[in-house]
This record gives C-alpha cells, structure tokens and sequence, in this order.
C-alpha cells in the first residue's frame, strides 16, 4: 500500500525555539495533506489541512503563525512549530490523501515533540 | 452539530469476537473508516465503507447502515495483540475527517 514517512519521529527541543517536521508521500502524490495533533488517551485533533501550492486552512483555534505549515510539492509538506512552549508537546501526525482520491487515508508514523 | 459516538473502553477474551460500535451525526456523508491504534503510533487503517452493508477483510469485518448513522467493527478469533484504540472517523460533505474520541480494547488471556 502507498506509505507516508514522517520525520523527525521524536525530537526534543528547549522552549523558544522552533521544529519542523516533515511528511512526504512516498509512493504516489497528494494533492492534499492533513495535520493532526494527539493529546494523551484523545482522539487525533485536525490542525490544518495542507494543499500543494495554496494555503494551507486552519481549524479554529488553530494558530497560524504558530504553527506554519507548507506544502511546497506533491509529495512533500511540511509543519514548523515556531517558538515552541512546554504546552506544544505532543504527538504530531499526518496524513495524505493520493491524488486519484480513492477515499483513504494514508498516515505517517507520527512525530513525539517534547517541549522542555 | 457533527458528532461520533463510540464506547470508550471494552474488554474481551482472546479467541472471542467482539463488536465495537460508532453512531454518528455529520453534515453529509462521504465514508466511514475504522482504523487501529496502538499506544504512541500513528492510526493503521483498518476499513472504508461508503456503501451499506458488511465488508470482510480477514479477521475484521466492518459494517455500515447510512440510514441509521450506524457501524461496527467486528473483530474475531481475538488476539493479545489486537489489543488496542479502534478510531472511528466519518468523512463529511466537506471531505474533512470527523473522529471518534476511540474504543479502547483490552484482550484479556
């Protein structure tokens, strides 16, 4: 089946600086890519969703300058939490929809950032 | 509002079957799929149903009725490592994912 790799899968990092994680599409392309968050025993939190070569749209709540997401290609967007604080540990996943839409998604393995 | 039901924990013995069940309430309907989660590892799809009716896949079956806001996921011949959070996530008219907060299955020996 198509894969998506994400990476870092843990990364840990001290409060005020910024992370980026990646998420490409390994074997087909996405027009589209989402962004989740995951807080501990909760159900995944859509962040944003990630378009190749627009916008990328906010859920409400969500901060824009915050959390900086690009999808520069068809395989590949990225999420940059900028000025990151001990709230934004989390698990950070994404998923990407193949181009030829056929209803499912596919999942990276996830990101674990912690925040010290 | 748009919301996904499902029981938050269950408990069941290895070798028996058990049913996990999502109702749901979302603004249009373009799926609904199941997908297995295991403690700090990202969603495995499980199932996709659009249509009504039963579809089988090894162990694991998924169910679907539109007109009932209605699916289940049926897992036989349990395993220790089925053990797990079984996510329900319902496709809107939009084509934005609606989750369920997920069922926590414990297999018991």
């Amino acid at each position: 089946g198509a894969v998506v790799s994400q990476h870092p899968s843990r990364v840990i990092c001290k409060s005020g600086t910024s992370v980026k994680i990646e998420c490409r599409s390994l074997d087909f392309q996405a027009t589209t890519m989402f962004w989740y968050r995951q807080f501990p025993k909760k159900s995944l939190m859509l962040m944003a969703t990630s378009n190749e070569g627009s916008k990328a749209t906010y859920e409400q709540g969500v901060e824009k300058d915050k959390f900086l997401i690009n999808h520069a290609s068809l395989t590949l967007s990225t999420l940059t939490v900028t000025s990151a604080h001990p709230e934004d540990s989390s698990f950070y996943i994404c998923s990407a929809r193949d181009r030829r839409d056929t209803g499912e998604l596919f999942f990276g393995e996830g990101s674990r950032l912690t925040v010290l | 509002g748009q919301n996904i039901d499902q029981p938050t924990e269950m408990t069941a013995t290895e070798g028996a079957i058990v049913q996990i069940n999502c109702t749901y309430q979302t603004s249009g309907f373009n799926g609904l799929f199941w997908y297995q989660q295991h403690a700090g590892e990202a969603p495995t799809f499980l199932s996709y149903n659009v249509l009504d009716g039963l579809e089988e896949k090894g162990r694991f079956s998924s169910f679907l009725s539109r007109s009932k806001g209605y699916s289940y996921l049926l897992l036989k011949e349990l395993q220790m490592k089925d053990s797990a959070s079984y996510l329900c996530a319902v496709m809107d008219s939009n084509y934005q994912l609606i989750w369920g907060a997920g069922t926590k299955l414990i297999i018991k020996p």
